[in-house]
């Protein structure tokens, strides 16, 4: 079985500024990917952006970038630079090859003050 | 080319109805995930369908949930005699192969169930 674990219910950041939001995972497979999605009000999720396990180099979309700690079955979410628009639920999913689904988060309710 | 598409986005039953909801995956895609999103809580996985066949549906109840993905047509999620516990968002998702791995899922705008 895989899990995903956000110990973050709720963060809050000033616009302009950086945040990070945390998620760890576990899963007994060697092939695995990891995800960030974003559901804002409208509901809708959207991929934010994607690691591949076996892939050393964080990935970086814009400005959000991860922070891929194996070892610590950790994977982080930066978002820098942060805009009113980034004010969403985000959820961590993590899946495997054995897995034909993606397990997600519990989430994290992100707010960005202005 | 037109996103996932489900409907109806807002769906109120009585408790024993029925509810019905479809999902129409992009154009060019095979595969269909549905995914129940309870109050407060992330996604959890139903089922997985490619066309005309269920592939996984090891997160679905095994009472009163069916789900279908027809040669034709919108791949329809059924829930037989409502209850309150079934009220939550719905989501789909679609993707041209096995995207669950890669990530390469497309979701819907989700359909809301009340159950009064």
């Amino acid at each position: 079985a895989q899990t995903v674990t956000q110990s973050q219910p709720e963060m809050s950041v000033q616009e302009a500024e950086t945040v990070t939001l945390s998620c760890t995972y576990d899963t007994s497979e060697s092939d695995y990917y990891l995800f960030w999605y974003k559901q804002p009000p409208s509901r809708q999720m959207i991929l934010v952006i994607r690691q591949e396990a076996y892939k050393q180099q964080n990935a970086t979309e814009n400005r959000f970038s991860v922070n891929f700690q194996k070892a610590a079955k950790s994977f982080s979410l930066k978002i820098s630079d942060s805009q009113l628009g980034d004010a969403a639920m985000y959820f961590c999913a993590l899946s495997s090859g054995s897995a034909r689904q993606l397990t997600f988060g519990s989430g994290t309710q992100l707010t960005v003050l202005p | 080319n037109a996103g996932v598409m489900q409907n109806p986005r807002h769906l109120v039953r009585r408790r024993g109805q029925e509810a019905r909801l479809r999902c129409s995956p992009m154009k060019g895609h095979s595969h269909v995930y549905w995914y129940r999103q309870l109050p407060e809580e992330g996604l959890k996985f139903m089922v997985y369908l490619q066309k005309e066949n269920i592939i996984d549906e090891s997160g679905m109840p095994k009472e009163r949930f069916s789900a279908e993905f027809p040669k034709e047509g919108p791949s329809i999620l059924r829930i037989q005699q409502v209850v309150r516990g079934d009220s939550a968002a719905y989501f789909c998702a679609s993707s041209p192969n096995s995207g669950a791995v890669t990530g390469e899922l497309f979701f819907g705008e989700g359909s809301r169930l009340t159950v009064l």
